[in-house]
């Protein structure tokens, strides 16, 4: 069956360290993969996109990986700061799809101390 | 506008009224698309739009979901004879264009509780 999972355990980090969160995949070929930050009673908001025949994106403290081979996608936060915590998503668009229709994880609920 | 807004932010209906709500886009946006949101759980996708047409429509529940775009901006769903399964947070989002890959904005979604 198709799936997409996220760390299903809320993750506890110290400030200034690094956060990552993973989001693995089966029985797509994702023809890209797109990162969101969710806070409570909002909409989620967009960090990253990484597309299929790339490995590695960053953009300021935020770094995605992704490995077509494992079907995982890794995403960082360095730096951590309390004002990180939130939920983070990832969704992909299939490659059997209209590439338009977003696929979601559940989601990982980061928590940094102060 | 400056974001993407949705009204009502918050619908309580008892079982086998029918609700609408409303999404704006971004101004100029091609794509809008809406999404429902259960507890704990990531978006699910309902329906796309380019512009007024409805090109994806494969993710409604029921044929008592049905959504309209009539002239490629503002956006209603609409929901028939609503159930306690629909009970969740409806999102809305929208994109620049109509290619794939684009950022999709968000709206603070609307929660709905059905009694």
């Amino acid at each position: 069956s198709q799936k997409i999972e996220q760390n299903s355990e809320a993750l506890n980090i110290q400030e200034g360290k690094t956060a990552t969160l993973t989001c693995n995949y089966t029985n797509y070929s994702p023809a890209y993969l797109q990162w969101y930050r969710q806070d409570p009673g909002r909409g989620p908001v967009f960090l990253l996109l990484i597309r299929e025949n790339e490995k590695e994106k960053r953009k300021e403290r935020l770094k995605v990986t992704f490995d077509t081979t494992l079907k995982q996608s890794l995403f960082h936060i360095t730096a951590s700061q309390p004002a990180d915590s939130a939920t983070y998503l990832c969704a992909l668009a299939d490659n059997a799809g209209n590439n338009r229709k977003l696929i979601w994880g559940l989601g990982t609920s980061l928590a940094v101390n102060p | 506008g400056a974001g993407v807004s949705q009204s009502p932010r918050y619908k309580v209906a008892k079982r086998g009224q029918d609700v609408a709500l409303r999404c704006d886009p971004i101004s100029g946006h091609v794509s809008l698309f809406w999404y429902q949101q259960a507890l704990g759980q990531g978006p699910e996708f309902l329906t796309y739009f380019q512009n007024e047409a409805q090109l994806d429509k494969s993710g409604l529940p029921s044929d008592r979901f049905f959504a309209e775009r009539p002239e490629g901006s503002v956006s209603t769903l609409k929901i028939q004879r609503t159930q306690q399964e629909d009970s969740a947070v409806y999102l809305c989002a929208s994109s620049i264009s109509g290619t794939s890959g684009n950022e999709q904005f968000f709206g603070p979604g609307t929660r709905l509780t059905v009694l």
